[in-house]
């Protein structure tokens, strides 16, 4: 499909353990962004790249995330010794240009994270 | 902290009544955007206003942005069960990339 699309779709994980959540934007598109939304509520700004470059990481809740996009196109989002706290849908979205905030950003259906 | 608050948060109606979501915020945007999310999925795009003042309309939905850019409104006139969602405002802010989103106003129509 033409779309973002983010894997796994749902994830249980042990209060402690590591989980990664991996997003595939558009194509050819030039920014992505994280964002964490917990239920019932709009989703939280966590960070964004503009290709490679992590621009801003001002979102991430604690040093236990972590995001990278190697090479400019497919991006994960790391969470390490998970806590319940972190439990939360876990959106990706992308847009075409650099200047993400005033171009339409295309979300993928997000990772429902689930910590016991 | 979420910086835009959206009223209602929970809005129920019958088929064909008239509605308003507003989205409130003391702080100033560079534009303001509107989405629907329906569950399991990411937010869709509705509409991007950039001017202060600014009034847009898509079909039966009428979007507007308030002179001082601080927030905007959303009505929707005849309401019918496929408008049942999440809407969300979401403000841009100046010389930043992010997205704020607001708190969110969740919508169910019944036929």
């Amino acid at each position: 499909g033409a779309g973002v699309s983010q894997s796994p779709r749902y994830k249980v994980a042990k209060r402690g353990q590591d989980v990664a959540l991996r997003c595939d934007p558009i194509s050819g598109h030039v920014s992505l962004f994280w964002y964490q939304q917990a239920l019932g509520q709009g989703p939280e700004f966590l960070t964004y790249f503009q290709n490679e470059a992590q621009l801003d990481k001002s979102g991430l809740p604690s040093d236990r995330f972590f995001a990278e996009r190697p090479e400019g196109s497919v991006s994960t989002l790391k969470i390490q010794r998970t806590q319940q706290e972190d439990s939360a849908v876990y959106l990706c979205a992308s847009s075409l240009r650099s200047s993400g905030s005033r171009d339409t950003q295309y979300f993928g259906p997000g990772t429902r994270l689930t910590v016991l | 902290t979420q910086l835009l608050e959206q009223s209602p948060q929970f809005l129920s109606i019958q088929e064909g009544e008239n509605l308003t979501v507003y989205c409130n915020s003391s702080s100033v945007f560079s534009s303001l955007q509107w989405y629907r999310q329906e569950p399991g999925e990411g937010p869709v795009l509705l509409v991007t206003v950039v001017t202060g003042g600014e009034v847009k309309k898509l079909k039966r939905l009428t979007f507007q942005f308030g002179d001082a850019r601080k927030d905007s409104s959303l009505h929707i006139t005849a309401a019918q069960p496929g408008d049942t969602g999440l809407y969300l405002c979401a403000g841009a802010r100046y010389n930043t990339d992010k997205l704020i989103f607001g708190t969110g106003t969740r919508l169910q129509v019944f036929p």
